[in-house]
């Protein structure tokens, strides 16, 4: 059982948004600003799609943004694109100073 | 430009150890620390811990202690991680990672696939 929740899928059509949830408790997704989103393509390794809640890395397209009110985490991608496709891990710092990974929420493309 | 290279694929027989590497170029090796993740086939990611290039202060997942060390060689900016006693719920893709505590995992690995079977 993963420490922090996110629904197993979620689907769009292209050109529309979507977003995905990642529920923590307050010892990790509530308690910091210190929570990233990670793509992971099949058979490939993750990239960081957004750090300490909604900083986006250099290169990655602003239609992917990040935001957090309480225990709850959220990825929002808007313009939805078929490379969009993929599996998306949210991520946060504990106060047991380890990581804690999501289960992970496949984006289907329609 | 940043790159981790990670050693390759490896079988091993329950009971037995592996080491796998991560030899980090085009940054400072000692100004970031690695991680270590693992994906077991079909599943998600799993943090297994991480270790401080600058100083070899290391953190661990509490269910790998004891069975997992991680070291860095700063000669050669490489980091390694060693798994003992092996199971078949080992099997996994391993991946390292840049970044420890409150950075993010801004590079990875390209993955080692570990299987392990008797």
């Amino acid at each position: 059982q993963s420490a922090l929740t996110q629904p197993a899928s979620v689907s769009g059509s292209p050109g529309q948004s979507i977003t995905i949830s990642c529920t923590g408790t307050s010892s990790d997704v509530g308690g910091y600003n210190y929570v990233s989103w990670y793509q992971q393509h099949p058979g490939k390794a993750p990239k960081l799609m957004i750090y300490e809640v909604s900083n986006r890395p250099s290169g990655v397209p602003d239609r992917f943004s990040g935001s957090k009110s309480g225990n709850t985490a959220s990825l929002t991608i808007s313009g939805l694109q078929a490379e969009d496709e993929a599996d998306y891990y949210c991520s946060s710092y504990t106060s047991s100073s380890t990581l804690a990974f999501g289960g992970g929420t496949k984006l289907t493309v329609l | 430009q940043v790159q981790l290279v990670q050693s390759g694929a490896e079988v091993k027989k329950p009971g037995a150890s592996v080491k796998v590497s991560c030899k980090a170029s085009g940054y400072t090796f000692t100004s970031y620390g690695i991680s270590w993740v693992r994906q077991a086939p079909g599943q998600g990611l799993e943090w297994m811990g991480w270790i401080s290039a600058y100083n070899g202060n290391t953190n661990y997942a509490q269910k790998l202690q004891g069975r997992v060390t991680m070291t860095t060689d700063t000669s050669t900016s490489t980091a390694y991680m060693e798994l003992r006693s092996l199971r078949s719920d080992d099997t996994a893709v391993y991946y390292c990672a840049r970044g420890i505590g409150l950075r993010p995992f801004d590079y990875w690995g390209q993955g080692t696939l570990v299987t392990v079977s008797s």
